[in-house]
């Protein structure tokens, strides 16, 4: 069964940093991997996606990279904005089998940008 | 437009009421799911909807009901629900198979009371 884990769980970081949040599954045979962004109360909305056969996927200050074979993708906020607080998921895909549909979250890393 | 709209934002419904989700999005989508999601908790899945048949049922008590009349539209029908399955309702699409960017609506925030 795959198990998808986010570290940190919770992060507080002063506008103009630049920061990682890190995902790990536990199984490698994923079709692509997803990060998603949540406001409090709100839908999700998808941020990067990256296929398994990719290494990066870049939108604006947003860069994020997988490493299949080691179970681990990352993504890096360029200079965080108090407007970038959120909660950050990721999620995969299965590669193959009746489930390609289903995607397996993790827990989220809650994201605080301070002035 | 990779908007997803769901209706109504928020419901209140008492142990023996009957009420309706709706989910609509106008991009040609074939896929269409219904996530849970409690709070501070990532979105569980319940069902799948490929080509406007239920291809993914995860174990899903049957007092949620799910219905796709068109390839537009996704219902959730509830009846005789309880107090645990207050929460967030999410409603998603992709284009086909599922394996694309799948886009989510803002969500249904459901008390049983």
């Amino acid at each position: 069964k795959q198990e998808v884990t986010q570290i940190p769980a919770a992060l507080s970081v002063p506008e103009g940093e630049n920061l990682v949040l890190n995902c790990s599954f536990t199984d490698s045979a994923i079709y692509n991997l997803q990060w998603f962004r949540q406001d409090p109360g709100k839908g999700l909305t998808s941020l990067l996606l990256i296929q398994s056969s990719q290494r990066e996927q870049t939108s604006g200050r947003l860069n994020a990279s997988l490493d299949k074979s080691s179970g681990r993708s990352t993504l890096y906020i360029a200079a965080s904005q108090p407007g970038d607080s959120a909660t950050y998921l990721c999620a995969v895909r299965p590669d193959g089998g009746t489930s390609y549909g289903k995607l397996t979250f993790g827990q989220g890393t809650i994201l605080t940008v301070h002035p | 437009d990779t908007e997803v709209t769901q209706t109504p934002k928020h419901l209140v419904m008492g142990m023996t009421n009957k009420k309706s989700l709706k989910c609509e999005q106008h991009m040609g989508h074939r896929a269409m799911y219904w996530y849970k999601q409690k709070a501070k908790k990532p979105p569980e899945l319940m069902f799948v909807y490929s080509y406007e048949k239920l291809s993914i049922n995860e174990s899903v008590p049957s007092r949620f009901s799910p219905e796709c009349p068109n390839s537009s539209l996704l219902n959730l029908h509830l009846h005789a629900l309880q107090p645990e399955d207050s929460a967030l309702y999410l409603c998603a699409s992709s284009k086909t198979t599922g394996r694309e960017t799948q886009y989510f609506g803002p969500g249904t925030r459901l008390l049983v009371l």
